[in-house]
């Protein structure tokens, strides 16, 4: 069961927009309006962000933006502020293995 | 207030067994989905298993299956992971999480803070 492939890491400035990329397969990403991503501040619980490849949970900052093109899924983050240094995890469903989450990304505020 | 309050980790030897259990409040237990997630040290969050809301249906991620058994007792508005023939690289910090949905996959919406399990000899 391969991972969901994401950067590593992202840098950017406050203000600035930063777009991360979660990348998968026509089984997994490619196949079904399932993607989610997930906010993880070390020590904390994972944070739900973006469900259904672009939907927010209420109390989520419309900073937060997701989208899909073919089996790539991103996030972007607008208006990068200092709080949202953290790691951020895509998921997808996929069929019989309803989640598969993505490598990880950590995102440095500069 | 949704509340998940994961428990039962601890060190145990290589080929031993531990439950860890996840005490759910604030919602209706049985009409969500619940996972298991997991975080080794210094790596990414691994989904483990999800059960429906019913019981009826388990789902396991290949590291796991035949090894562990996810099971709910919604008497309890409890949530399990049984554990057995443990490896080394089953240490990690283990999550309860919830389904934002009956459906299975829709999504994790809440997540305990928890649990550790150690594998050592």
């Amino acid at each position: 069961q391969s991972a969901l492939t994401q950067p590593a890491s992202v840098s950017g400035s406050p203000g600035q927009s930063i777009t991360i990329s979660c990348t998968g397969t026509s089984t997994d990403v490619g196949n079904y309006n399932l993607v989610s991503w997930y906010q993880h501040h070390p020590g904390k619980a994972p944070k739900l962000i973006i469900y259904e490849g672009y939907r927010r949970p209420s109390g989520v900052s419309n900073r937060f933006s997701g989208s899909k093109s073919g089996n790539t899924a991103s996030l972007t983050i607008s208006g990068l502020q200092a709080e949202d240094e953290a790691d951020y995890y895509c998921c997808s469903y996929a069929g019989s293995r309803p989640y598969v989450f993505g490598t990880g990304t950590k995102v440095t505020v500069l | 207030e949704v509340q998940l309050l994961e428990s039962g980790g601890g060190l145990v030897q290589p080929g031993g067994s531990l439950r860890l259990s996840c005490a759910a409040s604030g919602f209706t237990f049985s009409s969500y989905a619940m996972s298991w997630v997991r975080q080794a040290p210094g790596k990414g969050l691994e989904w483990v298993s999800v059960i429906s809301r019913s019981g009826d249906s388990t789902y396991y991620a290949d590291s796991v299956k035949g090894r562990f058994t996810i099971s709910r007792d919604s008497s309890k508005n409890t949530l399990y992971l049984q554990m057995n023939s443990l490896r080394a690289e089953d240490t990690a910090l283990y999550y309860c999480a919830k389904d934002r949905s009956f459906v299975v996959g829709a999504a994790l919406d809440y997540w305990g803070q928890g649990t550790l399990v150690t594998v050592s000899s």
